[in-house]
């Protein structure tokens, strides 16, 4: 297994412009996330999915757009990219098996807009 | 929302010695989980532990719930544990395993 993967691994965006940021995992997740995380931050939720076709906002989804049409991939879209969202974004996904959950991320997308 | 916060933020150690990493959080929890993420960024979990005590090798954790607390113990620490460690929760009543991070902590051990 592939694990989590996410691409593209770096970009450089003018402002207004928009990308998209794609995710996909093999493991058969029901669960994916979108964080971001700034320098000496934590990371906070952007938007998650518990399946396919369901998605919902985390903590900072303003500026960001998702989709969930399979089970593996969970696209993030930036519209009109700003400076505030120069940032590593990491997808993850989770399962819960015999009451223990566990959550895994891709190696991360980092994004540099100016 | 549920509250979490790290200490020490910042750790220097050197090869061999043991330390201790603390999470509070501000509310009961039903998922506490922590993570490493290496110097190349990448992150990977150590421990599901929303209660009680685990190890796996020279890593162990201990969560007391009902004093919403969890400590993560190193000992004989190695070069390669460094990186970020961060502790991340979700609040009891949820059921998507959204979870909060705290901060974390800083780790660096040197040679």
């Amino acid at each position: 297994n592939a694990g989590v993967t996410q691409t593209p691994k770096f970009r450089i965006l003018k402002i207004g412009q928009s990308m998209t940021l794609q995710c996909t995992q093999d493991m058969n997740h029901n669960y994916m996330y979108w964080y971001r995380q700034d320098p000496g931050m934590g990371l906070k939720l952007i938007y998650y999915s518990v399946g396919a076709g369901i998605t919902d906002k985390g903590e900072v989804p303003n500026g960001y757009n998702v989709s969930r049409s399979t089970t593996e991939d969970f696209p993030l879209r930036l519209e009109l990219a700003a400076p505030s969202q120069t940032s590593v974004y990491f997808c993850a996904s989770s399962y819960s098996t015999s009451g223990v959950v566990t959550q895994y991320f891709g190696p991360g997308t980092r994004l540099l807009v100016l | 929302g549920i509250q979490v916060e790290q200490s020490p933020p910042d750790l220097i150690l050197q090869e061999g010695a043991n330390s201790t990493l603390r999470c509070n959080f501000s509310d009961s929890v039903n998922n506490l989980q922590w993570f490493h993420q290496n110097p190349w960024g990448q992150l990977i979990n150590l421990f599901y532990i929303p209660s009680g005590t685990k190890q796996n090798g020279r890593l162990s954790a201990t969560t007391v719930a009902t004093e919403r607390y969890s400590l993560l113990y190193i000992s004989s620490s190695q070069t390669t544990d460094s990186g970020v460690y961060f502790c991340a929760v979700e609040g009891s009543g949820g059921s998507n395993y959204k979870l909060t991070f705290g901060k974390g902590t800083l780790l660096t051990v040197n040679p």
